[in-house]
């Protein structure tokens, strides 16, 4: 199974200011045929399903406010929130679709400082 | 719109199978683009995949839990259902049916239903 291994656990960011997720891989999730990084990041608000943000590790869904933002390859990814706003809050997850069994990282709480 | 919504049982008894179904509104099953999931989250922890459905019927699953899943499709219903056997309180969980993304089993989950707790308990 590939482990994917977030950080920090928890940050606390003030209204405006960059809020930083790391996701680490165990292998690399990078198919080398086509280029493409198999990773994903979602958000989850309390008591709502996780929501789709970024896929192939840099592009975002519709509909995604471009302050956020996905960067990395192989096995090193980052989602940063530029501008945090109050809606911001939630957990996020990083997801890698490279193998089965599909893997989860275990997540991070972004809070308002 | 697409949506997906979960529904069974929210109490399951220990060593008894747990079944939920999800009902596809809003586009076929049958699409040969989409692909269809499990996920589940215990309450205040992670995420973890179950498993995956193509309408055809070919499956994959977690081999975590391999052994004790069954995921199917009913087309005539617009459905997907999800079977576990020989559940223990370490199976309470929010259980949320999902769809893969237009690049098949390889993708990401871009809709989600809004989840169902279910709880193991005596």
């Amino acid at each position: 199974d590939i482990v994917m291994t977030q950080s920090p656990d928890s940050l606390a960011v003030s209204l405006g200011e960059r809020a930083t997720i790391n996701c680490k891989s165990s292998q690399s999730v990078l198919y080398t045929s086509s280029n493409k990084n198999y990773l994903a990041w979602y958000q989850q608000k309390p008591g709502q399903p996780p929501t789709l943000l970024i896929y192939w590790a840099s592009t975002r869904e519709s509909g995604v406010p471009d302050r956020f933002s996905g960067s990395g390859s192989g096995t090193d990814f980052t989602l940063t929130i530029s501008n945090l706003q109050a809606e911001d809050v939630a957990v996020y997850y990083c997801q890698q679709y490279y193998s089965t069994p599909r893997t989860f990282g275990q997540g991070t709480k972004v809070e308002i400082k | 719109q697409l949506q997906l919504q979960e529904s069974g049982p929210g109490l399951v008894k220990p060593s008894e199978t747990l079944s939920l179904t999800c009902t596809v509104s809003g586009d076929s099953i049958r699409s040969t683009t989409y692909y269809w999931g499990w996920i589940r989250q215990p309450p205040g922890k992670g995420l973890e995949w179950i498993g995956s459905i193509y309408y055809s019927g070919s499956t994959y699953y977690n081999p975590s839990l391999n052994s004790r899943v069954t995921i199917f499709v009913d087309m005539s219903k617009n459905q997907f259902s999800l079977k576990l056997s020989s559940v223990t309180a370490a199976d309470t969980a929010v259980y949320y049916c999902a769809r893969h993304s237009e690049w098949g089993l390889h993708s990401p989950f871009d809709y989600w239903g809004q989840g169902t707790l279910v709880t193991v308990s005596s």
